[in-house]
């Protein structure tokens, strides 16, 4: 699986939106990049995924660059529950054994 | 509501005394694992299982004993329990094999003394 690369921690205000990056440059051409949440000590989440094209669904968006070396997650008006630590997993998807490698991910902090 | 249930949410247990930690899924997910997590160390699978009577080890087994004899259920088993399992444990299940659509458990915290 590809390394990742996600900032540590990020701020932002209630209702604008939070983009949160991911490097993944190793990725691999059949890899997609699944993101995760997972808020206080609670089971992680599954937000959205995808592979080469831009991806939206009900609680995000995701923008995948296109040579594939990075992606962005983002929530288009954050809320105080958004807070969370977010996790950017490449991953194939046709394989055997779906173990999920999490990462440090990044603490999002959505201020009022 | 589709959910992955574990129980109990929390333990506190004695080095040694064997204990089951029961996960269920009303989803009628064939793949099922089990994650701990630490602090620094993220979370790692300890066992999956792709249906009923097939399981395997994931990254961090030793100490841990798995069953699949139906489909919803997973339990965890700590035959001889120790300190160093102390530990946040999660139960996950998804559709299929190959799909990483996982959905998670509440999580287990478990303390042992």
């Amino acid at each position: 699986d590809a390394k990742t690369t996600q900032p540590t921690s990020m701020d932002c205000a209630e209702g604008r939106a939070a983009n949160l990056p991911c490097n993944h440059s190793t990725i691999s051409g059949n890899e997609y990049v699944y993101w995760y949440r997972q808020i206080h000590s609670q089971g992680p989440q599954y937000i959205i995924h995808g592979l080469k094209n831009n991806e939206t669904n009900e609680m995000a968006s995701l923008i995948i660059t296109e040579d594939r070396k990075s992606s962005t997650l983002i929530l288009p008006h954050a809320t105080l529950r958004d807070t969370a630590v977010y996790y950017c997993i490449p991953r194939v998807k046709e394989t055997s054994g779906s173990r999920l490698t999490f990462g440090e991910g990044t603490q999002l902090t959505v201020n009022p | 509501e589709a959910q992955v249930t574990q129980n109990p949410r929390y333990l506190i247990t004695v080095t040694g005394k064997k204990l089951t930690v029961t996960c269920s899924q009303n989803m009628n997910h064939e793949y099922m694992s089990w994650y701990r997590q630490d602090p620094g160390l993220g979370l790692r699978q300890i066992y999956y299982s792709m249906n009923v009577e097939v399981t395997d080890k994931g990254d961090v087994p030793e100490g841990y004993k798995v069953s699949r004899k139906e489909k919803r259920n997973f339990p965890l088993i700590l035959e001889s329990p120790s300190p160093n399992q102390t530990s946040l444990y999660f139960c996950a299940s998804s559709l299929y094999r190959y799909n990483t659509e996982a959905f998670f458990g509440q999580g287990t915290r478990l303390t042992v003394v």
